[in-house]
């Protein structure tokens, strides 16, 4: 079985500028979560999406940060534009549940590091 | 969601059994007991789950207290891939996971 998949690894870019990152979860997951998690700290849940609709995103900063889940199934996370203190690792995770606010065991992709300057 | 403590860091030898503490004093009747590591540069994994009775995987077995205010993880021989974060989460079975700091475990040969 294939696991999460996130891309890029790794991204520089300098304050006000944009950036996206892509996930590509767990074939049949209906669940889907991006986290944010900046060195030294657990992560932290940004949002969270059942199928193509969003659960869960009382903790995304909604004036920078926007996320989709077209179709159900990929999802992108962007950040227009990045702040020095968005420097984190982006984590996204998957899970079977499919129904209400899942806590099912979560699947999670490498992630994706990002530098600000 | 009940908030747990864990030691900011722990050493253990290869080879033997690694005993990571968790104490959750405030959890619920209802809440349950996760454990999920992340070894450095990638993502977290799951480990392991329960609610009331200890509970055994293939990787590592978990040990709740009958008050269920404390418990602990046990790898019973760790080898060096084990080095990584530990964390414990108490939560609510389809609930939002609150991550802490975890435990960095560091396995020595």
């Amino acid at each position: 079985e294939a696991g999460v998949a996130q891309s890029p690894r790794y991204k520089i870019i300098e304050k006000r500028q944009s950036v996206a990152f892509w996930c590509n979860p767990i074939s049949g997951h209906a669940t889907l979560y991006w986290y944010q998690q900046i060195l030294g700290q657990g992560p932290k849940l940004l949002i969270q999406f059942q199928n193509n609709g969003v659960v869960d995103d009382s903790q995304l900063p909604k004036d920078r940060f926007s996320a989709e889940r077209l179709k159900g199934v990929d999802s992108t996370l962007k950040i227009q534009p990045a702040k020095l203190e968005d420097s984190a690792v982006y984590l996204c995770a998957s899970s079977h549940t499919s129904y209400g606010r899942g806590t099912d065991t979560q699947y999670f992709g490498p992630g994706t590091r990002l530098t600000v300057l | 969601d009940a908030k747990t403590t864990q030691p900011p860091s722990m050493d253990c030898a290869e080879g033997r059994a690694a005993n990571l503490p968790c104490n959750h004093s405030t959890i619920s009747g209802n809440e349950y007991v996760y454990w999920y590591r992340q070894i450095h540069s990638q993502g977290p994994q799951y480990i392991i789950h329960g609610l009331k009775n200890n509970e055994t995987n293939e990787m590592a077995s978990l040990i709740i207290t009958e008050d269920r205010k404390s418990s602990t993880l046990i790898l019973p021989h760790a080898t060096l891939r084990d080095t990584a974060v530990y964390y414990c989460i108490a939560s609510y079975s389809n609930y939002q996971l609150i991550w802490g700091a975890g435990t960095k475990l560091i396995i020595k040969p």
